[in-house]
């Protein structure tokens, strides 16, 4: 079974479209994450949402739109995409236990801008 | 910006080998974790350290959180092929977010 999945995998676009990335888990967590990895592998958090509430969101472009539609899914928009948003995009969520917290990253999706 | 200094960048080790990484910082953070990314997929946590002085195991994988609050190690030993991949210390900062390190990227020669 498949605590955090994002789709596509795999996205590849012209510069200027508007894409979507999804992602769901089914692990109960309150709290889900986007989190951008460049070229040289640096993971960046973008934003965070706790059921359904932004309570995160770093320096990133308006073109970047977060919606948590309810507490198991967060997506991601990117309108007028830029070459310099081609990146690898994690979701993640956590739980908070006995005052700890672990978070779990999905697989990932690879975006391509040309 | 990036608040963590993690080294070595890269590391090429035998098969059989005991290997060490570290992750410094100026600032004092209270939780110290270590993941390890595999190719095509995201981090998995291996260890999480909460406690200034720690030494936690996860089978072949034990790190330690420095007594300064301001440093940790991971430490493999006996590596096998599978511990390929990359690397990754963080840090859960004041306001919760997490801050990773550069990685390291560990290549095994068998």
């Amino acid at each position: 079974d498949t605590a955090v999945s994002q789709t596509p995998k795999y996205l590849v676009t012209q510069m200027g479209n508007d894409k979507s990335i999804k992602c769901e888990q089914n692990l109960g967590h309150d709290t889900m994450y986007w989190y951008k990895q460049d070229s040289k592998k640096f993971l960046k958090i973008m934003f965070s949402y706790n059921n359904k509430e932004l309570i995160i969101n770093e320096t990133v472009p308006n073109r970047f739109s977060p919606k948590s539609p309810d507490k198991a899914h967060l997506n991601l928009h990117i309108n007028s995409l830029e070459l310099g948003d081609s990146a690898v995009y994690f979701c993640a969520s956590s739980h908070y236990i006995a005052g700890k917290e672990t978070q779990y990253f999905g697989p990932g999706t690879r975006l391509l801008v040309l | 910006g990036q608040q963590l200094n993690q080294s070595p960048q890269s590391m090429f080790i035998q098969e059989g080998e005991d290997v060490s990484m570290n992750c410094t910082s100026s600032s004092i953070f209270n939780t110290w974790l270590w993941y390890k990314q595999d190719p095509g997929e995201g981090p998995v946590l291996l260890i999480a350290l909460y406690k200034a002085g720690e030494l936690t195991s996860n089978g072949r994988l034990t790190a330690q959180f420095g007594i300064t609050r301001k440093d940790s190690f991971l430490n493999i030993s006996a590596s096998i092929p599978s511990d390929v991949g990359i690397y990754f210390c963080a840090v859960r900062r004041n306001d919760y977010k997490l801050s990773f390190g550069a990685g390291t990227t560990v290549t095994v020669r068998a």
